[in-house]
């Protein structure tokens, strides 16, 4: 099945530094999810996107719908330990409405 | 509380045996899903349904079986032909797979092989 570039595979910061990753795909969607996952738990709703450019802040997250529609970035501002866990970008495919899923970004921040 | 939730959190399966996992919303959503999720890689969907009754299969069905007999409930079942079972299964819900409606998800069951 189809899946999303999602970049970096893993991130090691210090508390209260910038993280910025992203998502490339070769079709266009017409919405943009991002979850956080932690360990033994289901993935949480983060942000959710449904326009080209549109950007969307939740907290100290922001992520933005590429004009393209074929990519998206999610931000997280002034990180701190609560913050690690893994990130996914899905994609909805405008054809079947299926969500496809990114890799994730594995994020450990270091205190 | 409105919510997804499956059970068991975590499950053993002999060789030759069919195991269900059970997953149960009360957010009044239309659409189910479940998908696999393996170490390094992103979610993959196995089974989809979209009203009581229906259901379709996702990109790696095989080895797998579901029903949706009520609104609330979307068993999955792994079946003996399922040869590689262990994974974290996860269900989620939405309240339609059309109109960009997002996907929430339940806590997850890790299968694992005796």
């Amino acid at each position: 099945g189809q899946q999303l570039n999602q970049s970096p595979q893993s991130m090691f910061i210090q508390e209260g530094e910038d993280v910025s990753m992203n998502c490339t795909s070769s079709s266009i969607f017409n919405t943009w999810l991002w979850y956080k996952q932690e360990p033994g738990e289901g993935p949480v709703l983060l942000i959710a996107l449904y326009k080209a450019g549109e950007l969307t802040s939740n907290g100290r997250l922001t992520a933005q719908f590429g004009i393209t529609r074929k990519d998206s970035f999610l931000n997280i501002s002034a990180s701190i330990p609560s913050d690690v866990g893994i990130y996914f970008c899905a994609g909805q495919d405008s054809g079947t409405y299926k969500y496809i899923f990114g890799t994730g970004t594995r994020l450990k921040v270091l205190a | 509380d409105g919510g997804i939730t499956q059970s068991p959190k975590y499950l053993f399966r002999k060789e030759g045996q069919n195991v269900t996992l059970s997953c149960e919303q009360n957010l009044n959503h239309d659409a189910m899903y479940w998908y696999r999720q393996d170490p390094g890689q992103g979610l993959r969907l196995i089974y989809y349904s979209q009203i009581v009754n229906d259901f379709q299969k996702g990109d790696i069905a095989e080895g797998y079986s579901v029903s949706r007999e009520k609104k609330e409930s979307f068993p999955l079942t792994v079946t003996s032909a399922q040869k590689n079972p262990t994974a974290f299964y996860l269900c989620a819900s939405s309240f339609g797979p059309r109109g960009n409606q997002p996907q929430h998800f339940g806590d997850g069951t890790r299968l694992s092989i005796l």
